[in-house]
């Protein structure tokens, strides 16, 4: 079936680091990525939806400059944590769907859990 | 707008007992349901799927209908094992928009 592969899994870094997050969909091409932030024991909060080529969709509430997403291409979704905080930390999550029309359903990567000291 | 209301847990069941997870929806259009499931450390992974009214989706011994006139898609397995311990999210999708999920419930089975 369709995989998304995230990558890194896990980063631990200092406060003030810039942290980049990849999302790759391996074998479908996805026209829309979503990323998703869970903090513990809840449910996901959704704070992007990009589309391939074209700038991405903010949640109200979600910094566009501290969270940066770039979507190139049909494979490939970066999201970047600019100027880490330890309340950054967190589980990020990417999620991609392809290009068929109608009610599809999202596939997710395995996650990225962010540590900021 | 659109909306998933699941049960809250957590759910504590001994090993091969009944589950039954309730999840009712609100939605315009006709949207297309699903259960994720989210093993620990991990990303969600899709369990099953319905697409229209009466269908049934089912995968690993989990079932759950799409029932339109009661507005819910209940996740059910018949014998749950240690292994199913997770936490299910119940979502829907209408369209292009994003998948809207429940808070999820979490079931913790013991042997």
């Amino acid at each position: 079936g369709a995989v998304v592969s995230q990558h890194p899994s896990r980063v631990i870094c200092k406060s003030g680091t810039s942290v980049k997050i990849e999302c790759r969909s391996l074998d479908f091409q996805a026209t829309t990525m979503f990323w998703y932030r869970q903090f513990p024991k809840q449910s996901l909060m959704l704070m992007a939806t990009s589309n391939e080529g074209s700038k991405a969709t903010y949640e109200q509430g979600v910094e566009k400059d501290k969270f940066l997403i770039n979507h190139a291409s049909l494979t490939l979704s970066t999201l970047t944590v600019t100027s880490a905080h330890p309340e950054d930390s967190s589980f990020y999550i990417c999620s991609a769907r392809g290009t068929v029309a109608g009610n599809q359903p999202q596939h997710f990567g395995d996650g990225t859990r962010l540590s900021i000291l | 707008g659109n909306s998933v209301t699941q049960m809250e847990g957590p759910v504590t069941l001994s090993e091969e007992a009944f589950l039954t997870i309730n999840c009712t929806y609100t939605a315009t259009g006709y949207p297309s349901l699903f259960w994720y499931v989210q093993y620990p450390g991990e990303g969600l992974q899709l369990l099953l799927k319905a697409t229209k009214a009466d269908d049934k989706g089912s995968n690993k011994g989990f079932e759950a209908t799409y029932r339109k006139e009661t507005t819910s898609f209940h996740l059910e397995k018949g014998s749950v094992q240690v292994s199913d311990s997770a936490v299910y999210f119940c979502a829907l999708v209408s369209g292009n928009t994003p998948l809207v999920f429940g808070k999820g419930t979490r079931l913790s089975v013991i042997a």
